[in-house]
């Protein structure tokens, strides 16, 4: 059974730190793993999708690698802005790909 | 190009009620997926349908139901409500099924069960 873990929980950090988001699975056999932001109260928002067959993505400031041998995945956010607080999660499609599994999230929070 | 639509945005209900959400996807998309989120944790999956059919339920009672219409849109039903039943229901699309496609999701019907 599939299962994602994010670390840390929680976050808060100054204004242009560059910071690390960290997500793990436990099947190794995945598809892909999409990171998304969300808001408080709001949906989810895609920012990047990497393929099983890729090590990374980018777009912008944020840059996700993925390691399936290791379980891992991490998001890169390089000089963080008050304006990237958000909750951001990881997900992955299970075995067959009809559902997508969700970390529980890594609440961010940039002071300004 | 419209995103992932839901309606309504929020929805007040008692227990023992029935509800229906609604959710159009983004045009040329055939799969929905609708989710259910627990505030502080991550959206739990309910039901995926593919060209109208459903092709993954989740652990979620036989209460929850739902159907994909010719148009590719998709309602959710929920009957005999709870109180656990309250959450932020969200609904994604993808142009296929999920092996290679990414999801995008709407803004989510916030349902409180009083």
């Amino acid at each position: 059974k599939q299962e994602v873990t994010q670390i840390p929980a929680a976050l808060s950090v100054p204004e242009g730190e560059n910071l690390v988001l960290n997500c793990s699975f436990t099947d190794s056999a995945i598809y892909n793993l999409q990171w998304f932001r969300q808001d408080p109260g709001k949906g989810l928002t895609s920012l990047l999708l990497i393929q099983s067959s890729q090590r990374e993505q980018t777009s912008g400031r944020l840059n996700a690698s993925l390691d399936k041998s290791s379980g891992r995945s991490t998001l890169y956010i390089a000089a963080s802005q008050p304006g990237d607080s958000a909750t951001y999660l990881c997900a992955v499609p299970n075995t067959g790909g009809f559902k997508t599994i969700f970390g529980a999230g890594t609440r961010l929070f940039v002071k300004a | 190009d419209a995103g992932v639509t839901q309606s309504p945005t929020h929805l007040i209900k008692t227990r023992g009620q029935h509800v229906t959400l609604r959710c159009s996807p983004i045009s040329g998309h055939k799969s929905v997926s609708w989710y259910q989120q627990v505030l502080g944790q991550g959206p739990q999956f309910i039901f995926q349908y593919y060209e109208k059919e459903e092709r993954g339920r989740g652990n979620f009672p036989d209460r929850f139901s739902a159907r994909q219409f010719p148009n590719y849109s998709s309602e959710l039903n929920v009957n005999a409500l709870l109180l656990g039943d309250s959450a932020l229901y969200l609904c994604a699309s993808s142009l296929g099924i999920q092996e290679t496609q990414p999801q995008h999701f709407g803004d989510g019907t916030r349902l409180s069960i009083l």
